[in-house]
């Protein structure tokens, strides 16, 4: 089947770790992107990736970095740096825009995670 | 940065009711989407307008787009309780990969 993993479903951590939330799609598509989302609020973008070994920041990159090695793969490490990890974390992905006209994403199932 | 901005914030109604959503966003849009996303899981697309287009229609979806007032409706005819979810709507963002912008959503709640 084709489609957008996330894992872990549930993560914690305690204060000062780093962790890696995983996001793997075989839609073949050229972007990716890393949305967080808090209770009752929308979605925010962290970082982006039109194509593999590029990513840039979205609104609010800081206190997390990501990889863009593989076509099918973007990982979200969440730093230390982070002062307000706990949040709702949604990988999406699309095919490029920049030779479509369009650019429906497709959501992962998303990872909570809290920090203890 | 957030652009759209949804209509009311909650909304309940009974199964068989019509579930009308509004959203209005800033700038300028190539196209707006729709997303549903039911409680504690991932997105789900709706539905795309272009900017060009007016009006358009996706079996019990009715999405309708007025570009000089920057706003776009959802129109749920027959709701039924599976359509309780959160609703949002989504502008794209030419200066970062087209990323989406999304309001902070409609909750809608169907009662039997």
């Amino acid at each position: 089947d084709g489609g957008i993993t996330q894992s872990p479903k549930y993560l914690f951590r305690k204060e000062g770790q780093n962790v890696t939330l995983s996001c793997e799609q075989n839609l073949n598509h050229d972007a990716m992107y890393w949305y967080r989302q808090d209770p009752g609020q929308g979605l925010r973008l962290i970082y982006y990736s039109q194509i593999v070994n590029d990513f840039q920041k979205g609104d609010i990159a800081e206190g997390y970095s990501v990889s863009r090695e593989k076509k099918e793969s973007f990982p979200l490490t969440v730093t230390s740096a982070q002062k307000n990890p706990t949040a709702f974390y949604l990988c999406a992905s699309s095919i490029d825009t920049g030779r479509y006209s369009y650019n429906e994403q497709f959501f992962g199932p998303g990872t909570r995670l809290t920090v203890l | 940065s957030q652009q759209g901005e949804e209509d009311p914030q909650a909304l309940s109604i009974q199964e068989g009711e019509n579930a009308t959503m509004n959203c209005s966003y800033k700038t300028s849009i190539n196209n707006l989407q729709w997303y549903r996303q039911n409680s504690g899981r991932g997105l789900v697309h709706l539905i795309l307008i272009r900017s060009n287009e007016r009006e358009k229609h996706s079996g019990r979806l009715r999405v309708t787009l007025d570009t000089s007032k920057k706003s776009s409706s959802l129109l749920i005819t027959a709701s039924r309780a599976a359509d309780t979810a959160s609703y949002f709507c989504a502008t794209d963002d030419s200066n970062s990969g087209y990323a989406l912008n999304f309001g902070k959503g409609t909750s809608l709640l169907v009662t039997p």
